[in-house]
């Protein structure tokens, strides 16, 4: 069973730094691409970042280019974000996607994970 | 403001058809495909329908996805109690400021 688990949220001040991990596990982890979509509260989704496979192609929305990096560790099995100078803006829960599999998008996300809460604030 | 745009909310009774649109540019849904995806209250959103068109193993029939231009829809037959969500379309883009884009999503209600 395909499953995606985020740890590493919690609350942070602005201009504060965090890493949010997602532990992959129930297929071949190092064959997927990797991205970190958003949903601030009560708002829609908002895609953040992707990683290929190796690591050699990685993208950003502008909204976190300079501030976030994504990177991932194919023998751990997992995938990260840290995040640097944090605003208010930024609070949201995280979700950790996976493509592939049936479909070839960027943007088609087979799996989720069940997300995780990262509050900016004083 | 979202790149994609769709209709805030939606509804219908049970047994009835809806539909939700979703459109963009040549950028967009003009040039790659579609896909939607449905999150239920509380939870994590999930693939409904891929590639335009396409339903993952496990989507019920009665939905159905389809594009045209630099549009798409998402069209749910048989409406049930089960199906009030949120919905959402996402696309890749081509211009210079974006990879993925998402339509700020559809409100469900079966009345």
């Amino acid at each position: 069973e395909v499953q995606l688990v985020e740890s590493g949220g919690g609350l942070v001040q602005p201009g504060g730094s965090l890493r949010l991990s997602c532990a992959a596990s129930g297929f071949t982890f190092s064959s997927y691409s990797m991205n970190w979509v958003r949903q601030a509260p009560g708002k829609g989704l908002e895609w953040i970042s992707y990683i290929s496979r190796s690591s050699t192609t990685i993208y950003y929305a502008d909204s976190v280019k300079g501030r976030f990096t994504i990177s991932r560790d194919n023998v751990k099995n997992s995938l990260y974000l840290q995040m640097n100078s944090l605003r208010a803006e930024d609070t949201a829960v995280y979700y950790c996607a996976r493509n592939g599999g049936y479909c070839s998008s960027i943007s088609c996300y087979t799996y989720w994970g069940q997300g995780i809460l990262v509050t900016v604030s004083s | 403001q979202s790149v994609l745009t769709q209709p805030p909310s939606a509804s219908g009774t049970p047994g009835q058809r809806v539909t939700i649109s979703c459109s963009g540019s040549s950028s967009n849904i003009g040039s790659n495909t579609v896909n939607w995806y449905q999150q239920l209250p509380g939870t994590a959103p999930n693939l409904l329908i891929y590639s335009n068109d396409q339903r993952p193993s496990g989507v019920p029939d009665r939905f159905s996805g389809s594009k045209s231009g630099t549009s798409a829809s998402l069209a749910i037959s048989g409406l049930q109690s089960e199906d009030e969500a949120e919905y959402y379309c996402a696309a890749r883009d081509d211009s210079l400021s974006g990879y993925v884009v998402f339509g700020g999503g559809t409100k469900l209600t079966v009345l």
